[in-house]
C-alpha cells in the first residue's frame, strides 16, 4: 500500500521568510496530491492540492510542486505570516478507476514567529 | 451550505465499554470517510463509505466497524475500548468516491479512555 512521508516534523520560520515542507510517497499509481492545514483545535482544511499530470500548481503565497519521477512533492509558502502557523498534513492517493483512499504523512508544525 | 458535523464533540469512557459516534455529510455528499488523528500519527485512515457500502477499510482491529444510511450519515462503533483507542475521530464527506473531489472534514470527535 502507500507509504507518505513528511519532513520536517516541526519548522520555525520568521515573519516574511519561506517555509517549505517536503513529502515523498511511495506507489506510483497515486495521482492526487492534497495539503491539508489544521490550526489549534480545528478541523482539518484543504488549501491546495495537485495531479499528476500537473508539475507545479499556485494560489497566492502557496505552491506546491510534484517530481513524479522521484515520486515526492512539496509546499511552499512566501511570505509567511503569523496566521500561518498550523500544522500542515501531506496526503497521496490514487483517484479514477479503483481509487484508493487518502494517505496522509505525519504532519509538520509550522510556527511563523513575528 | 451547512458544514459536515459530528456528534458527540467529546467523550468520555472506561476499557471495555463501547462506543458510537456519528457524522452527517455536507448536504449532498455521499462519500463518508473516517480517519484516527493522534498526536505524532497523523491521520490514519479507518474506512469508506458510498452509498451504504464500505468502499475501504484501514488496518484497524476487528473492533471498529461503521456504517452508512441512506441519508449518507455515517456511524462508527468501537467495541471493547482500549487506553490506546483514546484519539480525535475525524470523519470527511465528498461528493463521490470518484473522480478528484475534496474532502471536506467535521471537527471530530475526541475520545477519552480511562
Amino acid at each position: 500500500g502507500e507509504n507518505v512521508e513528511q519532513h520536517p516534523s516541526t519548522l520555525s520560520v520568521q515573519e516574511g521568510d519561506s517555509a517549505v515542507i517536503k513529502c515523498t510517497y511511495s506507489d506510483s499509481a497515486s495521482n492526487y496530491f492534497p495539503w491539508y492545514k489544521q490550526e489549534l483545535g480545528k478541523r482539518p482544511q484543504l488549501i491546495i492540492d495537485i495531479r499528476s499530470n500537473v508539475g507545479e500548481k499556485k494560489d497566492q503565497r502557496i505552491a506546491v510542486t510534484l517530481n513524479k519521477t522521484a515520486k515526492h512533492f512539496s509546499l511552499h509558502i512566501t511570505e509567511t505570516q503569523p496566521e500561518d502557523s498550523a500544522v500542515y498534513f501531506c496526503a497521496a492517493s490514487k483517484r479514477g478507476s479503483g481509487n484508493t483512499p487518502l494517505v496522509f504523512g505525519k504532519g509538520t508544525r509550522l510556527s511563523v514567529i513575528a | 451550505k451547512a458544514g459536515v458535523t459530528q456528534t458527540p464533540r467529546y467523550l468520555i469512557k472506561t476499557r471495555g465499554q463501547q462506543v458510537t459516534l456519528s457524522c452527517s455529510p455536507i448536504s449532498g455528499h455521499r462519500s463518508v470517510s473516517w480517519y484516527q488523528q493522534t498526536p505524532g500519527q497523523g491521520l490514519q485512515f479507518l474506512f469508506e463509505y458510498f452509498s451504504e457500502t464500505q468502499r475501504n477499510k484501514g488496518n484497524f482491529p476487528g473492533r471498529f466497524s461503521g456504517r452508512q444510511f441512506s441519508n449518507s450519515r455515517s456511524e462508527m462503533n468501537v467495541s471493547t475500548l482500549e487506553l490506546g483507542d483514546s484519539a480525535l475521530y475525524l470523519c470527511a464527506s465528498s461528493l463521490s468516491d470518484r473522480g478528484f473531489n475534496e474532502q471536506f472534514f467535521g471537527p471530530g470527535t475526541r475520545l477519552t479512555v480511562l
